[in-house]
């Protein structure tokens, strides 16, 4: 198994533009999640979705969209890039709720905005 | 090697010594407890969990200790290695169904030779 696989892995944006930030998980997993990480700061929530069909805000959703129609498939889209979201991005997904299992990061896209 | 977590973010052992890496949280309803590393370059790695009506649980050269009474968790590395190097957190369920982890800074473990 792949595990959680995120791509591209490095990205440089000009403030304004957009992408997405690609997750793929090959567990069967219900529960995905994005969190950012910035120094001294964790990695906080931004969005997680609890099945396909189903998402919600996490800590810090603002400036951040997510769609699940698949049960692999998280993608994170940034429509308008800002300097703040210069941050390393992770993808997580677990088997059940998060207070049943652990969840099983990706290895991450770093992401920067000029 | 002993730190406190968030106040001493970085910790030095020798190898082959015992290392101790604290955290403190603040919720007394938290109900979920789990220990991460994360190496340089990759995404933060399970390493053990813990319920909140435990207080002590052992993996592979792991124990997690709870202190509930004094809010208090733990991460024990027996005989650490090189391969310990990297930064570990941990991380919390606020409350039982709360879908959100919440993660600590981080404490750095360098493993010298």
């Amino acid at each position: 198994n792949a595990g959680v696989t995120q791509t591209p892995k490095f990205q440089v944006l000009k403030t304004g533009q957009s992408m997405t930030l690609q997750c793929a998980q090959d567990m069967n997993h219900e529960y995905m999640s994005w969190y950012r990480q910035d120094p001294g700061m964790g990695l906080r929530l931004i969005h997680y979705s609890v099945g396909a069909g189903i998402t919600d805000q996490g800590e810090v959703p603002n400036g951040y969209n997510v769609s699940r129609s698949t049960t692999e498939d998280f993608p994170l889209r940034l429509l308008s890039a800002a300097p703040s979201q210069t941050s390393v991005y992770f993808c997580a997904s677990s088997e059940d709720l998060i207070g049943n299992s652990p969840l099983h990061f990706g290895n991450g896209t770093r992401l920067t905005v000029t | 090697g002993e730190s406190v977590g968030l106040h001493l973010p970085t910790l030095s052992v020798q190898e082959g010594d015992n290392s101790i890496i604290n955290c403190a949280y603040s919720n007394s309803a938290s109900d979920y407890f789990i220990w991460y590393k994360q190496e340089s370059g990759k995404g933060p790695q399970f390493i053990i969990d813990i319920r909140s009506n435990m207080d002590k649980r052992q993996g592979q050269r792991v124990t997690v200790l709870l202190n509930k009474t004094v809010k208090h968790l733990s991460l024990q590395i027996a005989a650490t290695q090189p391969g310990d190097s990297a930064v570990y957190f941990c991380a919390e369920i606020p409350e039982t169904g709360a879908n959100n982890l919440f993660f600590g800074t981080g404490t750095r473990l360098t493993v010298i030779p």
